[in-house]
């Protein structure tokens, strides 16, 4: 079975820390992605990897960053966390070129920003 | 621009019944779409997808419809069963960046009734 784990399942930040979600997956996929999801909006792609040291922005990367040292670990990092920042943001992978397959989600992280 | 659009936030259909959700898209070079489930507090989990080349796929109790000209799909469930109360996602593939991506709906509430 494909397992992606996101490190933490709750976080309670104040605003302004450096935060950082973890995200690893078992499969040696290529693809990995981070996603917030809001009620109402829906998951939105903030940031996507297709290989080691390589990065893509989303539709909403505006207050993150990513890194990807290494295949099975991506993270996420908001430099100087906000309360429109709360959220809950979803990781997953997939197997390369993401056509006619699916992608593989972490449990999710629970960010609160106060 | 929303690409993918769900139109109804939420249904609630009673068990044994049919439950139908409906998805449409606007941007004609996707080509494959997948249907998520998710439960609170958990990552979105695959349910079930169709290639552009087919109208139909079928799992079990989930079948996937897809009107290629009218640019909607739709997921049954038959029966419906309470367990299948969640937040179903429609999702498609395309292009960010020159690399394929999954871009989500706004998701529907599904409840289903005992």
């Amino acid at each position: 079975d494909v397992k992606v784990t996101q490190s933490s399942r709750y976080l309670v930040k104040r605003t302004g820390e450096k935060v950082f979600l973890e995200c690893v997956q078992d499969m040696d996929h290529e693809n990995m992605f981070w996603y917030r999801q809001d009620p109402g909006l829906g998951l939105r792609l903030i940031y996507f990897s297709y290989d080691v040291k390589m990065k893509e922005k989303g539709d909403i990367p505006e207050g993150y960053s990513v890194s990807r040292e290494k295949k099975e670990r991506f993270s996420l990092i908001l430099e100087s966390a906000s309360t429109n920042q709360t959220s809950m943001y979803l990781c997953a992978s997939s197997f390369s070129e993401l056509m006619n397959t699916e992608a593989f989600f972490g449990q999710g992280t629970r960010l609160t920003v106060v | 621009d929303q690409q993918v659009k769900q139109n109804s936030p939420s249904l609630s259909v009673q068990e044994g019944r049919i439950s139908i959700l409906n998805c449409d898209y606007t941007n004609s070079m996707f080509d494959y779409f997948l249907w998520y489930k998710k439960y609170p507090a958990e990552g979105p989990t695959f349910l079930i997808s169709i290639s552009s080349i087919k109208d139909k796929n079928e799992d079990g109790r989930f079948t996937v419809f897809l009107n290629k000209s009218a640019k909607h799909l739709s997921l049954h469930i038959v029966p419906s069963q309470p367990g299948d109360s969640a937040v179903y996602f429609c999702a498609a593939i395309g292009m960010n960046s020159g690399y394929s991506t999954l871009t989500f709906g706004k998701g529907t509430m599904l409840l289903v009734s005992p």
